[in-house]
């Protein structure tokens, strides 16, 4: 089983700030996802890497495969990116493991 | 439109009541999945399938049974619902477990009184 952290559990920003969201994982991994839940509920995949840095917009993710850990970073936040952050890992078992998520909320 | 549909959105059903949530999916995917999300615990595997008739167990899988008899159905079922069972449920697809995007259905809020 592969035991997913991530932190900070909860996060306020001012509007504009810079946001870094972690998450490491045990054992080795097929590739980490980075999800976004607003509320209402609705889960949308943002991410999906195995290697390197990947960037859409303001929202870059990155990995560091040997310190098993990966980073989640929002530049120029806005209200709107309030959201609960997920970060999961899939392996060769087929299964996803998940972190318990950051609730981030940012203010105007 | 690209899509994964759960029906019912929300149901309260009591102790024992057989009950059934749907799962489809309209993208061709091999891979499907339940998860259930819980305050405190996050999202976690329930079931999954990687194509027909392969179904295998997650990390919670007690208390309930999936089929995969078409490619793209992927039924969850409780056959003996119990209250620790009320969560919120989401099933997901994708084209490969491993290295794919995953997409989601809106999700399932699951009362058993």
């Amino acid at each position: 089983k592969n035991e997913v952290e991530q932190s900070p559990q909860n996060l306020t920003a001012q509007e504009g700030e810079f946001i870094t969201i972690n998450c490491s994982y045990s054992v080795g991994i097929s590739a980490l996802h980075w999800l976004q839940q607003h509320p209402g509920g609705g889960i949308v995949s943002l991410f999906m890497l195995s290697s390197g840095k990947k960037k859409h917009g303001r929202l870059i993710a990155t990995i560091n495969i040997q310190e098993k850990h990966s980073s989640l970073h929002i530049t120029a936040s806005h209200p709107r990116d309030s959201a609960v952050y997920i970060c999961a890992s899939s392996g060769t078992g087929n299964q996803f493991y998940f972190g318990t998520g950051t609730s981030l909320t940012v203010i105007p | 439109e690209a899509q994964v549909t759960q029906n019912p959105r929300y149901l309260i059903t009591v102790t024992g009541k057989k009950l059934t949530v749907t799962c489809s999916q309209n993208m061709n995917h091999e891979y499907m999945s339940w998860y259930r999300q819980d305050p405190g615990l996050g999202l976690r595997q329930i079931y999954y399938s990687m194509n027909v008739e392969v179904t295998d167990k997650g990390d919670v899988p007690e208390g309930y049974k999936v089929s995969r008899k078409e490619k793209r159905n992927f039924p969850l079922i409780l056959e003996s619902p119990s209250p620790n069972q009320t969560s919120l449920y989401f099933c997901a697809s994708s084209r490969l477990a491993l290295a794919n995007t995953q997409y989601f259905g809106p999700g399932t809020r699951l009362t058993v009184l």
